[in-house]
């Protein structure tokens, strides 16, 4: 099976960028989706594909990737970007399941 | 508007079976797969497994393989996750979403969550 590597805790001025990283071998192949989590409330998709956003989702979070290693950008944070984020692809192992990174803990100050 | 609604928390005691549902509405559901996450708690999100609503077809997590069982009724557009003894270490949230593959794959739509609480 794949691991998905995330930097456990990341900060960010109000206004500013930030960038959350998720490194593992299944992203040489897979592109990864992100998935941001407020306190007490489920998982929401924000990034998927090279770098797709659903409906809804605003156009600060955007996605890149090289190699083996995926990022997701929030360009000017707000107080509600706030969360726990995942990121995830299919496993390496063609089993057709996914796997999640550990989850980064967004700070907004 | 589509959505996956999941039944609600449960307490049980160890070595009790327990049987969750989550069911799509707004959408012709039988041709997706449904993934089960676990979330401890405190903790990040694990895969459980998948489930294609349209002919049971499952594929387990190698953690979970043999520690809970994937069905569906398609009729109803609900999928189940089951256990057939508790245990302790059974307690967190568990939410299923759909797995939508296309060009990539992806969670696109989640359930609300099922709070399970196994304790003496």
């Amino acid at each position: 099976s794949s691991e998905l590597t995330q930097d456990p805790a990341v900060s960010v001025a109000l206004g500013q960028t930030v960038r959350i990283t998720c490194q593992g071998d299944s992203l040489r192949r897979f592109y990864a989706s992100w998935y941001q989590q407020r306190p007490g409330q489920a998982p929401l998709l924000v990034l998927y594909g090279k770098n797709n956003r659903p409906s809804g989702i605003p156009d600060r979070f955007s996605g890149s990737s090289s190699g083996d290693t995926a990022s997701l950008t929030i360009t000017g944070a707000q107080a509600e970007d706030e969360a726990d984020y995942y990121c995830n692809s299919r496993d390496s192992s063609d089993n057709y399941l996914g796997v999640f990174g550990g989850g980064t803990k967004l700070t907004v100050l | 508007e589509v959505q996956l609604v999941q039944s609600g928390a449960e307490l049980k005691k160890p070595g009790e079976s327990l049987r969750i549902s989550c069911k799509g509405s707004g959408d012709n559901f039988t041709t997706d797969w449904i993934a089960w996450v676990r979330q401890m708690p405190g903790k990040g999100l694990e895969w459980l497994g998948i489930i294609y609503l349209g002919d049971s077809d499952t594929i387990y997590s190698p953690s979970f393989q043999g520690q809970v069982t994937f069905s569906v009724d398609k009729s109803v557009s609900t999928a189940y996750l089951q256990w057939s003894s508790l245990r302790a270490s059974d307690t967190a949230v568990y939410y299923c979403a759909r797995w939508y593959c296309g060009v990539d794959c992806y969670l696109d739509l989640w359930g609300q969550g099922t709070l399970v609480t196994v304790s003496s």
